[in-house]
């Protein structure tokens, strides 16, 4: 199974601020995925990470709130813009490798005060 | 859209053995995964069902059937150390759509 490493692992943040979040895979990886997991939820697809081309976004997320990169197949960051407390919440990347598998980051706990 | 339906809460007995059901209605479907979180901890991976029938792996085995759009998690040997939540996730392009999250309590 890849090896998921996610920075920062957790951090407070005032609103009105950006924080971007890293996502580093030990392989290359075919798909890389941004979810959102706020508290006391389940988690929900907030875009595909695209490698050299835009990020595709579900509904309801939006690219100027959630700028995503990947310049490589073992790297992409999530942006969130912006911040309000209604972003509180852990960001976690998922990666799908060349199997059927996939496997989730340790997540980013974000609190935004 | 997507609708992924599974239980709230279950309690079992350690040593026992609890089922964990998962419906699902989804515009696009190939394949169904099960997932283990602990309290505070990230997904881990427990299973995936493409084809409808039986997967077994070790004290946990996944179902499908397609046509029913019906899949279950069935935890035997119960320890408590499976005290957590049990995601079920409906893939569509490899792009996961989760139920709610099942609560797995296992007391002595």
């Amino acid at each position: 199974s890849a090896v998921i490493s996610q920075k920062p692992s957790r951090d407070i943040c005032q609103r009105g601020t950006s924080l971007t979040i890293q996502c580093q895979v030990d392989s290359q990886v075919t798909m890389m995925f941004w979810y959102r997991q706020q508290p006391g939820q389940s988690l929900t697809l907030i875009a595909t990470a695209n490698q050299g081309s835009e990020a595709t976004y579900e509904s309801g997320f939006v690219i100027d709130k959630f700028p995503i990169s990947r310049p490589n197949l073992t790297f992409s960051t999530l942006t969130v813009s912006n911040m309000s407390p209604e972003d509180s919440s852990i960001y976690l990347c998922s990666v799908r490798g060349s199997t059927y598998e996939q496997y989730f980051g340790p997540g980013t706990r974000l609190t935004v005060t | 859209g997507q609708n992924i339906d599974q239980p709230t809460e279950m309690t079992a007995t350690e040593g026992a053995i609890v089922q964990i059901n998962c419906t699902y209605q989804t515009s696009g479907f190939n394949g169904l995964f099960w997932y283990q979180q602990h309290a505070g901890e990230a997904p881990t991976f427990l299973s995936y069902n493409v084809l409808d029938g039986l997967e077994e792996k070790g004290r946990f085995s996944s179902f499908l059937s397609r046509s029913k759009g019906y899949s279950y998690l069935l935890l035997k040997e119960l320890q408590m150390k499976d005290s957590a939540s049990y995601l079920c996730a409906a893939s569509n392009d490899y792009k996961l759509s989760f139920g709610a999250g099942t609560t797995v309590t296992v007391r002595a």
